[in-house]
């Protein structure tokens, strides 16, 4: 079946670092690649998606580009800050059974330290 | 973008009884909701997947006489987690969206705990 496959964590980075998640998948047809953050306590936000190969999304200096070739989507930010701490979410979207399901990878937690 | 709510957003229940949540779409019409468990430190797990005015397709394993889903409306989905247990304690999660092929949005959660 349809899986995404996240680096596990928790991430713990100095502010201003330089981030990067990986994330690949594995699907039966062409997906749709999203992001999604999850701050304590709160519900998931998209943060960025790509529908198409090639595709670079980004919101909030975060970017990730859909790799068809590698079938990847790894989030990266050139400089993290302590608001960025929250989990990440890697999923993908496929029509299955004429709705869009989304399957969600298990999630790394970002830290990021003064 | 688009907001979905939850209410509420804490309920604190005794074992046997149930629970009603809601699940709002606040500027759209949400032509599908799905609801959605999460358990701590683990992924989103898709519980079920209502259509306005049809019954509520559910995922294997998840039980559809325990877990209720009622899609009334275009902007309202409610689940209803019947005679609920200690197990059943976990962060509940909704997401809309208008038509196919259209952004999922997701609403702030629910965390119940059944004592």
């Amino acid at each position: 079946g349809d899986s995404v496959t996240q680096m596990e964590g928790p991430v713990t980075l100095s502010e201003e670092a330089f981030l990067t998640i990986n994330c690949t998948y594995t699907a039966t047809g062409y997906p749709s690649l999203f992001w999604y953050v999850q701050y304590p306590g709160e519900g998931l936000q998209l943060l960025l998606k790509a529908t198409k190969a090639d595709d670079k999304g980004s919101n909030k200096g975060f970017e990730a580009t859909y790799r068809k070739e590698t079938t990847s989507f790894h989030l990266e930010k050139g400089s993290v800050q302590v608001s960025d701490s929250a989990v990440y979410f890697c999923a993908l979207s496929l029509l299955s059974g004429g709705y869009q399901k989304v399957t969600f990878g298990t999630g790394t937690k970002l830290q990021v330290i003064p | 973008g688009a907001v979905v709510s939850q209410h509420p957003s804490w309920v604190i229940c005794k074992s046997g009884t149930s629970v009603k949540i809601e699940c709002r779409s606040l500027d759209f019409q949400a032509t599908t909701m799905f609801w959605y468990r999460q358990f701590p430190k683990q992924s989103l797990m898709l519980m079920a997947t209502s259509n306005e005015g049809s019954k509520a397709t559910y995922e294997q394993g998840v039980e559809k006489d325990k877990f209720l889903i009622n899609h009334a409306s275009l902007t309202l989905s409610t689940l209803t987690v019947t005679s609920a247990h200690p197990e059943d304690s976990s962060f509940y999660i909704c997401s809309a969206r208008g038509q196919p092929g259209e952004t999922q949005y997701f609403g702030p959660g629910t965390r119940l705990l059944v004592l």
